[in-house]
């Protein structure tokens, strides 16, 4: 399988919250990412965490991590319609060069 | 937040032709670039590492003859795609890593190429 695997799709309603999965496959994982990426635009860091880390929180969004099971999720709250896009989860290992999902399309609906 | 900066945002060629798609680091300095391939509805696929003042490393299945990459400077990297073909046509986008540890990567708003 792949090295960071995502589900295609996510659709939600208007206000309601958003939470875009990911797992990994390598242990030894250094830093963990979510990017948001809208059409035709390059890839915006929304935040990111080290692996020591369970759970980090940034205004809307929680990024929570199970290291044990090597699942990553980001959590976004009261969800926008400016939040559709497509969102990749990434890592890092001990070379720093991060590795790609294949990205969540979030879809957020009146 | 760093900014990173890609130019031209939007590129026709004609097949054959050479075109080059710079990336700079606004406001911090860059020792390690990346420069990604993305085609529609796809992930992004790794091309090379370009390290400032050596040569790029590039990926399995990369032409490092036909994607040059030059990283002459700190806040620079350049990627040159040379005797360019309908099949390079791609969005391309570049990354710098900020410091040396690598725990901040910040992407550039990518350059759509059109070889026609």
């Amino acid at each position: 399988g792949e090295d960071v695997e995502q589900s295609l799709f996510l659709s939600v309603r208007e206000g309601d919250s958003s939470v875009i999965n990911c797992t990994y496959t390598d242990s030894s994982s250094t830093y963990l990412y979510w990017y948001k990426q809208e059409p035709g635009a390059g890839l915006q860091l929304l935040t990111y965490i080290f692996s020591n880390m369970d759970m980090k929180q940034d205004q809307r969004l929680t990024v929570l991590l199970n290291k044990k099971d090597k699942h990553l999720s980001l959590r976004i709250a009261d969800t926008q319609t400016g939040d559709s896009a497509i969102y990749f989860c990434a890592e890092t290992r001990g070379s720093y060069i991060p590795t790609f999902g294949r990205g969540t399309s979030l879809i957020v609906h009146p | 937040g760093a900014v990173v900066s890609q130019h031209p945002s939007r590129v026709i060629c004609k097949s054959g032709t050479s075109v080059k798609i710079e990336c700079r680091s606004l406001d911090f300095q860059a020792t390690t670039m990346f420069w990604y391939r993305q085609f529609p509805k796809q992930s992004l696929m790794l091309m090379a590492t370009s390290n400032e003042g050596s040569k790029a490393t590039y990926e399995q299945g990369v032409e490092k003859d036909k994607f040059l990459i030059n990283h002459a400077s700190l806040t620079l990297s350049t990627l040159t795609v040379t005797s360019a073909h309908p099949e390079d046509s791609s969005f391309y986008i570049c990354s710098a890593r900020q410091g040396s540890s690598g725990n901040t990567i910040y992407f550039g708003e990518g350059s759509w190429l059109t070889v026609v």
